[in-house]
């Protein structure tokens, strides 16, 4: 069974671009989690998604939004950034029978200049 | 909110046994995970623990009290591989889960 993967591995934008980050669940996997990774901070939760619902929401601005779509793959959107956005973007899907077990995807590297 | 607390380093030696130590206060607990990640690489599931006690998964061991909102990692027989940070997840229901900021565990010879 193929992992989570995400698409792009590595971004450069600038400060007040928009940006698209995509994700693609394990099959069969329903439920798909985002998270920003920084050095200070550690993972912070963005948005959950589970057929094609917004479940849960983090305590981000709402330059960041995501959707999901019918086939489970969720994208996410940045738009305006800023400089600390620069992070790691990590998603993550579980299905019902793992207990809440997240399956973590690569992550999209994204440097904002 | 949640708010959860664990070393942000700790060093142990190759063959020893290291206990990594979370403490967290959260609203709408269901349970506890443990993720692994490796410098560089995406955090990897390590445990689940739902019930007060000690679940024990091959070196790797975690306990959970949920009265006392505590929780470790028991990680025994080190190995040089065994370095990296250890997450601690206080989790909620419907996948709400916050992660602490980690501790980074270096193993020595």
């Amino acid at each position: 069974k193929a992992g989570v993967t995400q698409t792009p591995r590595y971004l450069i934008k600038t400060r007040g671009q928009q940006v698209t980050l995509s994700c693609s669940p394990i099959s069969g996997h329903r439920s798909v989690s985002w998270y920003q990774q920084t050095p200070g901070q550690g993972l912070q939760f963005l948005f959950e998604y589970f057929s094609e619902t917004q479940r849960n929401k983090g305590n981000f601005p709402g330059r960041f939004s995501g959707r999901q779509f019918s086939n489970s793959r969720s994208e996410m959107n940045v738009s305006t950034l800023e400089l600390g956005d620069s992070a790691l973007y990590l998603c993550a899907s579980s299905g019902l029978s793992n207990r809440g077990e997240q399956f973590f995807g690569p992550g999209t590297r994204l440097t904002v200049l | 909110g949640q708010n959860i607390d664990q070393p942000t380093e700790m060093t142990a030696t190759e063959g020893a046994i290291v206990q990594i130590n979370c403490t967290y206060q959260t609203s709408g607990f269901n349970g506890l995970f443990w993720y692994q990640q490796h410098a560089g690489e995406a955090p990897t599931f390590l445990s689940y623990n739902v019930l007060d006690g000690l679940e024990e998964k091959g070196r790797f061991s975690s306990f959970l009290s949920r009265s006392k909102g505590y929780s470790y990692l028991l990680l025994k027989e080190l190995q040089m591989k065994d370095s990296a940070s250890y997450l601690c997840a206080p989790g909620g229901g419907y996948q709400k889960v916050t992660f602490g900021i980690g501790t980074k565990l270096q193993v020595i010879p």
